[in-house]
């Protein structure tokens, strides 16, 4: 059974950079049929795409936070990680890291990590 | 970026069919895929490929497909299935994942 985990700090300052890990445990954080992803939730509200990465590093990302994220793996600690610069009060939500499924074209959330509240605020 | 859309809010009674519809443009190139999310819970995978339900999930959730909607059909609505719901899909690229707005199942 995949788990994920987030970690990271719950508060963050205004302009300041969200910084997000996740630890993959129970299956291969190298498997071709993988991507590994972020996707965050602001309180009462839907779900939002930050984007995806893959074992080897290639990157997808959203293009309304293009600008702001970065994402990393590290295969040898079967960990990805989360940037988001120049945080404002829009980005408090709760960031969940996910196993994305890739098949044909296109990709689904087979596993989801339980989630992380990050506020930002000074 | 892609959009998928979906009605903010469906209600329906107990025993009775529930019908979410999520619209996109990629949709006839695409497979989407449907979640269920309670509240403080990450979302569930209910559909996935359009149509296939994972094992776990009950038979009275299923999906289908229809050019530029997709539609998941609740058949005998259980108070536990009230719930918020969204569709998910990829633009016509396949790189760009897109959520819908959700929808909220509300019964009555």
């Amino acid at each position: 059974q995949v788990q994920l985990q987030e970690s990271g700090p719950g508060l963050v300052k205004p302009s300041e950079t969200l910084s997000l890990t996740c630890t993959v445990s129970g299956g291969s954080i190298s498997s071709a049929s993988h991507y590994w992803g972020w996707i965050l939730q602001p309180p009462g509200k839907g779900l939002e795409w930050i984007g995806s990465i893959y074992f080897s590093g290639t990157t997808y990302y959203n293009p309304s936070l293009k600008s702001r994220v970065t994402m990393s793996v590290d295969t040898s600690k079967y960990q990805f990680s989360l940037r988001l610069t120049s945080v404002s009060a829009a980005d408090t939500a709760v960031y969940y890291c996910a196993r994305l499924r890739r098949i044909s074209s296109g990709y689904y959330v087979d596993y989801w990590g339980q989630g992380t509240l990050v506020t930002v605020s000074s | 970026s892609y959009e998928l859309t979906q009605p903010p809010s469906v209600s329906a009674s107990p025993g009775q069919t529930a019908r979410i519809t999520c619209s996109g443009d990629a949709l006839p190139k695409q497979y989407a895929y449907w979640y269920q999310q309670k509240p403080g819970q990450a979302p569930v995978l209910l559909i996935y490929k359009d149509t296939e339900r994972p094992s776990g999930i009950p038979e009275r959730f299923s999906g289908s497909s229809s050019g530029t909607i997709v539609t998941l059909t609740i058949s005998g609505v259980q108070a536990e299935d009230e719930a918020d719901y969204y569709c998910q899909s990829t633009d016509s690229s396949g790189a760009y994942v897109a959520f819908g707005g959700g929808t909220k199942l509300t019964v009555l």
